[in-house]
């Protein structure tokens, strides 16, 4: 079975603080890397990643996929309490399936 | 634009009722997937349709689940005889095709209830 590992699973922070997320993956039939956001609804798309060592960014959020290691990390710098969340990191493969990690359940206090 | 649409979004079920759960894609999306996420777990796929036809269904369980996506009207998640185990929410996503880039969007989510 194809397995997407994030980690932590549950991360506290203080407003201000930076937060790196990590997720790691098999390579079989991968196509793209995907890392969403989870409020209690639907998940919201934050990134696609297909490329290796290509910084994606948007506001606070970064993100980077190293393809060699099977990696890839999610930054949030100057975190503030919207941004506490569940994060999902998902592989895409063939055939767009998209198999999901457990989410890593951030928690930013003020 | 409308984004992907469910429903219902709440439905509650008495043990051996059947459950029907809608979802339309976004304009001008073909493909539709269905995943569950039961409480306290990650989001598993189910299902990947495409007008008039089921491309992936290894996520869904053998047996009282069933989906179909017609050529007119919305794809559609039906459960028989639920079970409390059947309890989760239910995410409906869309894309417009398979090429690598195409995003896949999330509806708002179906919660089943069943008591």
């Amino acid at each position: 079975e194809d397995k997407v590992v994030q980690s932590p699973l549950s991360l506290v922070v203080h407003e201000g603080d930076t937060v790196t997320l990590n997720c790691s993956y098999e390579v079989t039939n991968f196509r793209s890397l995907l890392w969403y956001k989870q409020e209690k609804k639907a998940p919201t798309f934050l990134f696609m990643l297909t490329s290796s060592g290509i910084e994606k960014k948007s506001g606070r959020l970064s993100s980077i996929l190293d393809k060699k290691e099977l990696f890839s990390i999610l930054n949030i710098t100057a975190t503030q309490t919207g941004d506490s969340a569940v994060y999902l990191c998902v592989k895409e493969t063939s055939g767009s399936r998209l198999t999901f990690g457990e989410g890593t359940q951030l928690t930013v206090n003020p | 634009n409308a984004g992907v649409m469910q429903n219902p979004r709440h439905l509650v079920r008495r043990r051996g009722q059947e459950a029907r759960l809608r979802c339309s894609p976004m304009k001008g999306h073909s493909h539709v997937y269905w995943y569950r996420q039961l409480p306290e777990e990650g989001l598993k796929f189910m299902v990947y349709l495409q007008k008039e036809n089921i491309i992936d269904e290894s996520g869904m369980p053998k047996e009282r689940f069933s989906a179909e996506f017609p050529k007119e009207g919305p794809s559609i998640l039906r459960i028989q005889q639920v079970v409390r185990g059947d309890s989760a929410a239910y995410f409906c996503a869309s894309s417009p095709g398979t090429t690598s880039g195409n995003t896949i969007y999330f509806g708002e989510g179906s919660w089943l209830t069943v008591v």
